[in-house]
């Protein structure tokens, strides 16, 4: 089946750890991207990728880091730099057509609890 | 990307019509309608998109206005499990420039009732 993972479904770290969120996808997308939600929001664009080697900062990118060494994967790490890093974290991928429109594919999403 | 306006929430009797609306006044001549939904605790899944034609699909129908202000997603018969966020969101196609992210609201959220 083609399609989007992230693991683990629920994450538990202490405060001060850094902890990286894993994102995979066998849908030989270019792009991939990484949201974060808070309770009762709307997505929040955290980085995205258009290629590996290559990523960009999103609109609330502070303490945050990832790295795209593969096409397939493109793993996230909240630092402890991240003044509130509890919230649940959701990967997408697309393809990317010059001129065209596409549709963004999710991931089932990282529940991140910091303490 | 222009933004948009949606109700904060709705309730729809199951096996009727639901027809969730979404203003975008400030939309541009490039810039495609999408919805997506997100079921509690999942990631979102993504419904239909559409320019200026209404657009068909197995799960849903999108209606956009001739001035292309505002849309409508309807949900032909709705079941239990459509209860759910949807988000309106416009964005242009990929002019080459950058593959930045969907830009998400808060959305309506749809409760069918049984």
């Amino acid at each position: 089946d083609g399609g989007i993972t992230q693991s683990p479904k629920y994450l538990f770290r202490k405060e001060g750890q850094n902890v990286t969120l894993s994102c995979e996808q066998n849908l030989n997308h270019d792009a991939m991207y990484w949201y974060r939600q808070d309770p009762g929001q709307g997505l929040r664009l955290i980085y995205y990728s258009q290629i590996v080697n290559d990523f960009q900062k999103g609109d609330i990118a502070e303490g945050y880091s990832v790295s795209r060494e593969k096409k397939e994967s493109f793993p996230l790490t909240v630092t402890s730099a991240q003044k509130n890093p509890t919230a649940f974290y959701l990967c997408a991928s697309s393809p990317r057509f010059r001129g065209l429109a596409y549709e963004q594919y999710f991931g089932p999403g990282t529940r991140l609890t910091v303490t | 990307d222009a933004k948009t306006t949606q109700p904060p929430s709705m309730d729809c009797a199951e096996g009727r019509a639901a027809n969730l609306p979404c203003n975008h006044s400030t939309i541009s001549g490039n810039e495609y309608v999408y919805w997506y939904r997100q079921i509690h605790s999942q990631g979102p899944q993504y419904i239909i998109h559409g320019l200026k034609n209404n657009e068909t699909n197995e799960m849903a129908s999108l209606i956009i206005t001739e001035d292309r202000k505002s849309s409508t997603l309807i949900l032909p018969h709705a079941t239990l499990r459509d209860t759910a966020v949807y988000y309106c969101i416009v964005r242009a196609p990929d002019s080459g420039g950058g593959a930045d992210g969907l830009t998400f609201g808060k959305g309506t959220h749809l409760i069918i009732q049984p």
